[in-house]
């Protein structure tokens, strides 16, 4: 099974930063198949980024996704108040089904 | 407007069966795969099943698998999920989500989720 690990738990930063929010697969994932959500409190989970690196419709390009092998990042450029939100990836096409990380919770500092 | 709508959650006895709806609008229903994805408080997202546009293809968590159905109605444009021998550990929000790309099985993000149905399983 494919476990997907993220890091760090917990992001503590304040308006205006950059946030790096890190993904580790326990094996290779192909890019096409690595996805990353947002969720508020709230709400439903919002795909962000699909094949690694390209935004889904609508998502602002402060938010990048880049990464390969087993090593994927989602990087929040400029961060806006309403970015503070837990961030999950997620992975597909493999013998695992789908799973997702843990999840990061990017705070306001 | 394009959205899911599901339905069917409450408080349920261990042991007891309930089954989930989701309602589809504002998208070619019969075209794309779809899933459900349950979300336990305070916790993160498990994926629960999956069932493809054209019905040929289905898949289960391990923790699910003999348990729990997934169906659907092209016609309705609904999808449904059976739940049986449920146990605490089922209680959850639960998503009905969308795959991204048509005509497609196991290669496509999730791009739509509906608002989820809370399920509790309690006795």
């Amino acid at each position: 099974e494919i476990v997907l690990t993220q890091s760090p738990g917990t992001l503590s930063l304040s308006p205006g930063e950059t946030a790096t929010l890190s993904c580790r697969a326990t094996q290779t994932i192909s890019s096409s198949y690595l996805a990353w959500f947002q969720q508020k409190p709230g709400q439903a989970p919002r795909l962000l980024i699909y094949g690694a690196s390209n935004r889904a419709p609508g998502i602002p390009d402060r938010f990048s996704g880049s990464g390969s092998g087993t090593d994927f990042t989602l990087t929040i450029s400029r961060l806006e108040p309403e970015d503070f939100a837990v961030y999950y990836c997620q992975q597909f096409g493999g013998s695992s089904m789908y799973t997702f990380g843990q999840g990061t919770k990017l705070d306001i500092k | 407007e394009v959205q899911l709508v599901e339905s069917g959650g409450g408080l349920v006895q261990p042991g007891r069966s309930l089954r989930l709806s989701c309602a589809a609008s504002g998208f070619t229903f019969d075209e794309y795969s779809m899933h459900w994805v349950r979300q336990r408080p305070g916790a993160g997202l498990e994926w629960v099943s999956g069932l493809s546009w054209d019905t040929d293809d289905v898949a289960y968590a391990d923790f699910v698998k003999g348990r729990f159905t997934i169906s659907r109605d092209n016609a309705k444009k609904s999808l449904y999920l059976q739940m049986n021998s449920l146990g605490p550990e089922d209680t959850a929000l639960y998503y009905c989500v969308k795959d991204q790309d048509s005509n497609s099985w196991y290669v496509s993000p999730f791009d739509l989720w509906g608002q989820g149905t809370m399920v509790t399983v309690s006795s």
